[in-house]
């Protein structure tokens, strides 16, 4: 089955900074690549996701890159905000209907 | 369209006791799923299924039951509790495979066994 590492598992930065969550994966048949945000007491929510037959994405200051001959793909976020404080996990097809999450990164945007 | 909701929101149980959690979706998604939540373990498939009628085990399927008897509805089952199903869960839904496709989460379901 997939297996995916996330790194890091917390990572604090100030406000306007950018920040970067990298996944890595096992299963080279892999072609769908999401990225799901969690605050604090709700439900993860899909924010955005990357297919196999491209390199990246963007959406506003989120952008997500991805390596299949490395087998990881990126979470790019620029001036972040306040707002942007939350788990994100990143996630693979495992095989089936399957969809194998990352450990998760608790993100802190400082003031 | 409420999406998908979850019943309970908050339970507490005794070693031992039984109970059923409730998962509906009015998306009219073929696809269901039971996760759990723990700290540093990210979200762990328990059980799902593909439509009306279907279930399949995922990744930690021991302990837990499910049924699909309508195709908007997916109940996830503890016949005996124990400490260690302490977990927050999440019930989700999505139109086509997650392989390509977005998942819809409820809310969740805080899950204390004592």
């Amino acid at each position: 089955g997939e297996n995916v590492e996330q790194h890091p598992s917390t990572l604090s930065v100030q406000e306007g900074d950018s920040a970067v969550i990298k996944c890595t994966y096992s299963d080279s048949a892999s072609n769908y690549f999401p990225w799901y945000k969690q605050e604090l007491g709700k439900r993860p929510q899909l924010i955005i996701d990357i297919r196999s037959n491209v390199g990246e994405k963007k959406d506003q200051r989120i952008a997500v890159t991805l390596n299949k001959t490395a087998k990881h793909f990126s979470l790019h976020i620029t001036e972040t905000q306040p707002e942007d404080s939350a788990v994100y996990f990143c996630a693979a097809p495992g095989g089936g209907n399957k969809l194998t999450f990352g450990t998760g990164t608790q993100l802190k945007v400082e003031l | 369209n409420a999406g998908v909701t979850q019943t309970p929101k908050f339970r507490v149980l005794k070693t031992g006791q039984s109970m059923t959690l409730l998962c509906a979706q009015d998306m009219n998604h073929e696809y269901m799923y039971w996760y759990r939540q723990d700290p540093g373990m990210g979200l762990r498939l328990i059980h799902y299924s593909v439509g009306e009628g279907t279930t399949a085990k995922g990744e930690v399927p021991d302990g837990y039951n499910v049924s699909r008897l309508k195709k908007q509805n997916f109940l996830l089952g503890l016949e005996s509790a124990a400490p260690s199903q302490t977990s927050v869960y999440f019930c989700a839904s999505s139109y086509r495979q997650l392989m390509n496709t977005e998942a819809f989460f409820g809310q969740g379901t805080r899950l204390t066994v004592v």
